[in-house]
Order: C-alpha cells, then sequence, then structure tokens
C-alpha cells in the first residue's frame, strides 16, 4: 500500500458527461501527479500540483481539468468525454519538487473510467 | 515529452534465471531514473531508481545499470521468481520541470516455474 488513496475505483458513464477522480496523497506529500494509462498510448503524465499550485503541464486535453485543495487532496477533472477518454487514472504523490534532482513518487491504485 | 523507449515488450524466463530489461532515453536533461513494477488491476510500485552520477544500483534480487555516454539503462532481475510475473516500467524525471516522469512503454514478464 503506497499510502495514496483514490476514489471511486471504477467509473462507468456515458459520452458527453462529466466526472470528478479524487486524490489525497502520501501524508506529507505537497505534490500530486496525474497520469492517464491506456493501452494504446502507455502511461502519460496529465499534470502535477505542488502545495495547491499547478507546476507542471503534460499532455492534457482543454476538456480536463485539475485543482489541489488547501488540506492537499486532489480532484481531476473530466468533460464532455468522449470513448477514447476510457483508461486508468493514476494519482501519484511525492514529498516535494526537487530543484537539484527529481523525487520518488508513490502511485495510488487508479480509477477505471469507462466511457460508453 | 521525450521518449523513452522500452525493450524488450514481451519476456519469458525460466524461475532462477536473469530477467533483463533495457532503456533508452533521449533528453539529457534527465536526471532521475525509476523503474516500476505494476501487477494486474494495482497502481505502479516504485522498485527501484538511479541517478545519473552512478553507474550501477542493486536493491536485492534488483540491479539497475546506467550508461550516461549511450543514453540507456536496464533492469536486471537475478534468481527470477514466479512472483515477480509483472509489467515492468522504465522512466526518467527532469527536476526543474517539476519531476514529472516519462515512462517507457513496458515489458510483461512472465517467469515459468
Amino acid at each position: 500500500d503506497s499510502g495514496v488513496t483514490q476514489t471511486p475505483k471504477h467509473l462507468i458513464t456515458a459520452t458527453g458527461q462529466r466526472v470528478t477522480l479524487r486524490c489525497s496523497p502520501r501524508s506529507g506529500d505537497l505534490s500530486v501527479y496525474w497520469y492517464q494509462q491506456s493501452l494504446d498510448q502507455g502511461l502519460q503524465f496529465l499534470i502535477q500540483y505542488y502545495n495547491g499550485e499547478e507546476r507542471a503541464k503534460g499532455n492534457i486535453l482543454e476538456r480536463f481539468s485539475a485543482q489541489q485543495f488547501p488540506d492537499l487532496h486532489s480532484e481531476l477533472n473530466l468533460s464532455s468525454l468522449e470513448l477514447g477518454d476510457s483508461a486508468l487514472y493514476f494519482c501519484a504523490s511525492s514529498p516535494r519538487t526537487g530543484t537539484g534532482g527529481s523525487y520518488e513518487q508513490y502511485f495510488g491504485p487508479g480509477t477505471r473510467l469507462t466511457v460508453t | 515529452q521525450q521518449q523513452v523507449k522500452q525493450s524488450p515488450q514481451s519476456l519469458i524466463v525460466q524461475k532462477g534465471g536473469i530477467s533483463i530489461i533495457n532503456c533508452a532515453y533521449e533528453n539529457t536533461a534527465f536526471d532521475y531514473f525509476p523503474w516500476y513494477q505494476q501487477f494486474p488491476g494495482k497502481g505502479p510500485a516504485l522498485l527501484i531508481a538511479i541517478r545519473p552520477d552512478v553507474s550501477e544500483k542493486k536493491e536485492g534480487r534488483f540491479t539497475i545499470s546506467f550508461n550516461k555516454s549511450a543514453k540507456q539503462f536496464s533492469l536486471h532481475i537475478m534468481d527470477s521468481q514466479p512472483g515477480d510475473s509483472a509489467t515492468y516500467f522504465c522512466a526518467a524525471g527532469q527536476g526543474y520541470a517539476g519531476n514529472m516522469l516519462t515512462f517507457g512503454g513496458g515489458t510483461r514478464l512472465m517467469v515459468k516455474p
């Protein structure tokens, strides 16, 4: 158990809908990362938050957004869902961002999103 | 994102054998190279990681070999066990860029008893 929690575990929704995925980082971790894992694209970085502020952005669609709250939990919002958004969404946390090197990232169990 | 290329895509090893997975990267700004192990239905679990100032790191049966000039690194699993059967991902990160990880495509390892 990494200490990172994600809810819900599974989510089934229809095209065009909007969903929210939630992540609680490990106790004391300030950074939260979101990744998408699909069969054709592999594991891809979406977005990172550090202590409430957006720090880095990857291949995140404009229909997707995220935020990190004062208690450090994070939410990933996916809107206008398409069939191709079906994937596993992982949250990871790390103690802080490093200016002199990278720090370990610990992944949660993921949310499996199925868009029908 | 810069690419990280991982090979092979799948690997079958006999119990007790050595499993070797290779990765190559392009971006010389990468300064952190972790390996993750993922079982079906679970999130990736950090296995071992290395920084470019060392050429090898060993933790138990797992060893990372790092070749900075060739921009390659590999994972060696000694005395492979059926319980090691999982998908392994290499990754690379950049400290100044927020530490986001760029992942390889994954290697599905099967260890036969």
